[in-house]
């Protein structure tokens, strides 16, 4: 039963295009929507999260969305990078204590092509 | 400052022998989370302490596997008897205070256990 998922393993972009990486969730009881991402060999690393009564988030580059009708959240890379190219996992949490344990969907790899 | 340091990065280990994963938090921070990362699947969570105490072991598969924390810093995970399907990269994470918001796990390089 996987409560976050990410269906696509996989996306190819080209630099300097956008990068839109999307996730699913299943519980509706999630407060808490981050991006990690990881490259081979090292943990993951926090990117960029969203509250669930919030439906946008930027920084720099990074944006995520959030529908919480739909249960979907989306990054988007803009302009990507080939630096950018690494594993990115979409992970949902509760807010505090025991809940604020991450769920993490399987990851997508992302490769940007120079 | 140190990140979240983990050892030993590599582990090879015979089915049915005991191993002892170590993690060291970021200085300060609370709350550290044990997570198993297995082939083309995600982090899945196994254990929380915040401070000494595992406030939430709901995640560890079996009675083999244990985890301390004994002095609210360095945490060791434990497995015993081990088994291949154990064989996974194991990360710890620690975060300052345990609550999502504003508060981010940060995560070691994690320890890849590989059980022949």
């Amino acid at each position: 039963d996987q409560q976050v998922k990410q269906n696509s393993p996989s996306l190819s972009v080209q630099e300097g295009r956008i990068s839109i990486l999307n996730c699913d969730y299943t519980n509706s009881m999630f407060d808490y929507f981050l991006w990690y991402k990881k490259y081979p060999a090292e943990g993951p690393t926090f990117l960029i999260s969203i509250s669930s009564i919030k439906d946008k988030n930027e920084d720099g580059r990074f944006t995520v969305f959030l529908n919480k009708s739909a249960k979907h959240l989306s990054l988007h890379i803009v302009p990507s990078q080939p630096g950018d190219s690494a594993v990115y996992f979409c992970a949902a949490s509760g807010l505090t204590g025991a809940n604020s344990k991450l769920t993490f969907g399987k990851g997508i790899t992302l490769s940007v092509r120079p | 400052g140190a990140g979240v340091s983990q050892t030993p990065s590599n582990k090879v280990t015979e089915k049915g022998k005991y191993v002892e994963l170590r993690c060291d938090p970021i200085s300060g921070h609370t709350a550290l989370y044990w997570y198993r990362q297995s082939l083309g699947q995600g982090p899945e969570f196994l254990i929380y302490f915040q401070g000494t105490g595992a406030a939430d072991d709901s995640g560890l598969p079996n009675d083999r596997f244990f985890a301390v924390r004994p002095e609210g810093s360095v945490s060791t995970l434990k497995i015993q008897r081990t088994e291949r399907g154990d064989s996974a990269v194991y990360l710890c994470a620690s975060s300052f205070s345990g609550t999502s918001g504003g508060s981010e796990q940060f995560f070691g390089p994690g320890t890849r256990l590989t059980v022949l």
